[in-house]
């Protein structure tokens, strides 16, 4: 069966500091695979995209950027965090032409 | 962009009582999806609905996917302490499109 899974869990980091999240996805070839991020309370913003390796597809302009340097890896990255940064951070994956995606469980962060 | 209303934002009910909630679009979807979030984790999945008019139960749950394609809806029957969440619906136009997502149903239990 499929799993995803992302870390880390949580993380607080200082204003000005570098991120990096990383999202693996097992038992599938080729996923499409996604980063959302919710601020508290809130619905889900997609960030970024990605139909295979190297492709990435950004939805919102902003300080993130996202690298997908295996099939089953995504990686969501900051040079320098903003406050405005924090969030519960999501990576997702389906199938290749798929028409249901899965989460991952999700990572805390709050950038103070 | 496409856009998905959810009603209601969020819902306050007694333990056995049955909830309702909806989501509706501008345009089309070809899947309708519908998640839970409990606090501090990912969505999961709970039922998903890939044609016109489909009417789909897991458990408790049922929902159904709009002849119009514009919409979808979501019960939950004799609700209990564990129902309580986040509800998001969410509409797919083709695989290698992104979902969108509604903005969520918050849903509280009064045992």
């Amino acid at each position: 069966s499929q799993t995803i899974h992302q870390w880390p869990a949580t993380l607080v980091q200082p204003v000005g500091s570098p991120l990096s999240l990383e999202c693996t996805v097992e038992g599938t070839s080729n996923p499409n695979l996604y980063w959302y991020r919710q601020a508290a309370g809130r619905g889900l913003q997609l960030l970024f995209y990605s139909v295979g390796i190297g492709q990435i597809s950004s939805e919102v302009p902003q300080n993130l950027s996202a690298s997908r340097p295996q099939d089953r890896q995504f990686i969501l990255s900051s040079k320098k965090l903003l406050l405005s940064d924090s969030g519960f951070y999501l990576c997702a994956w389906s199938n290749t032409g798929g028409n249901t995606i899965y989460f991952g469980e999700g990572s805390w962060l709050t950038v103070v | 962009g496409q856009q998905l209303n959810q009603s209601p934002q969020s819902m306050f009910i007694q333990e056995g009582e049955d909830v309702s909630m909806n989501c509706t679009s501008s345009s089309i979807f070809n899947t309708w999806l519908w998640y839970k979030q409990d606090p501090g984790e990912g969505p999961v999945l709970l039922i998903a609905l890939y044609k016109a008019g489909e009417l789909t139960s897991n458990g408790r749950l049922t929902a159904q996917f709009g002849t119009t394609r514009k919409d979808s809806f979501l019960n939950i029957s004799a609700s209990i302490p564990s129902d309580v969440g986040i509800y998001f619906c969410a509409g797919l136009l083709s695989g290698n499109t992104p979902l969108v997502f509604g903005k969520g149903t918050r849903l509280s239990v009064i045992a």
